[in-house]
């Protein structure tokens, strides 16, 4: 009964390398966030998706692209990886609306770039 | 833009003890407040204080919201080794219409010695 998931776990690759974490959410929330933690632990917003349109675009570098093929799936692919992309990825789901909801994280990904 | 800032960042005390955790933030326009428990892996939620319900408690745990100074407190009373993680604070930007990605501050790291 996983609320929200994240594949893989660990990552392990060399600088130069595209890859793709993958999100699923089974809470019917209808916003997705990438959210990465680095390695003095401070967590930071990325990217969001609401109705599979981009909400919010940090200024992150665009090599990173979320792709949301529907409501309970966005994905985080990264091309030509650098070594300062090592950290830890959160995915996070949410309702939207006029009132505040809170945010439930998955499990988080840990990329390691060689 | 919108800031969370976190106090201590790191505490020690002793199993027994009542510890406050402090957060303080700016908003341009505030909406919400969450504090989230992060152990090993993903953040877990706790609790989300908003200006009809500055006050939320659950078990040891309670939290209060103080919009004159901007500010909030997290209590542990009775603290168990268990409560041993990092506590993060964090508040909504909205940048655009629908989705809020979280600004959190750097946490507290909290440690229970037996």
């Amino acid at each position: 009964d996983t609320a929200v998931s994240q594949t893989p776990k660990y990552l392990v690759t060399q600088m130069g390398n595209d890859k793709s974490i993958k999100c699923e959410q089974n809470l019917g929330h209808d916003t997705m966030y990438w959210y990465k933690q680095d390695s003095k632990k401070f967590l930071k917003i990325m990217f969001s998706y609401n109705n599979k349109e981009l909400i919010i675009n940090e200024t992150v570098p665009n090599r990173f692209s979320p792709k949301s093929p529907d409501k309970a799936h966005l994905n985080l692919h990264i091309n030509s990886l650098e070594l300062g992309d090592s950290a830890v990825y959160f995915c996070a789901s949410s309702h939207t609306g006029t009132a505040p909801y809170e945010q439930y994280f998955g499990p988080g990904t840990r990329l390691t770039v060689t | 833009e919108d800031k969370v800032v976190q106090s201590p960042l790191s505490l020690v005390v002793h199993e027994g003890d009542t510890v406050t955790l402090n957060c303080s933030y700016e908003v341009t326009n505030f909406r919400s407040l969450l504090w989230y428990k992060q152990e090993k892996k993903a953040p877990t939620f706790l609790f989300m204080l908003t200006s009809s319900g500055i006050e939320k408690k659950s078990g040891r745990l309670s939290s209060i919201l103080d919009k004159k100074e901007l500010s909030s407190i997290l209590n542990i009373t009775a603290t168990q080794t268990g409560d041993s993680a990092i506590y993060l604070c964090a508040v909504p930007a909205r940048l655009g219409g629908g989705a809020d990605g979280l600004t959190f501050g750097k946490g507290t790291h909290l440690i229970i010695q037996p």
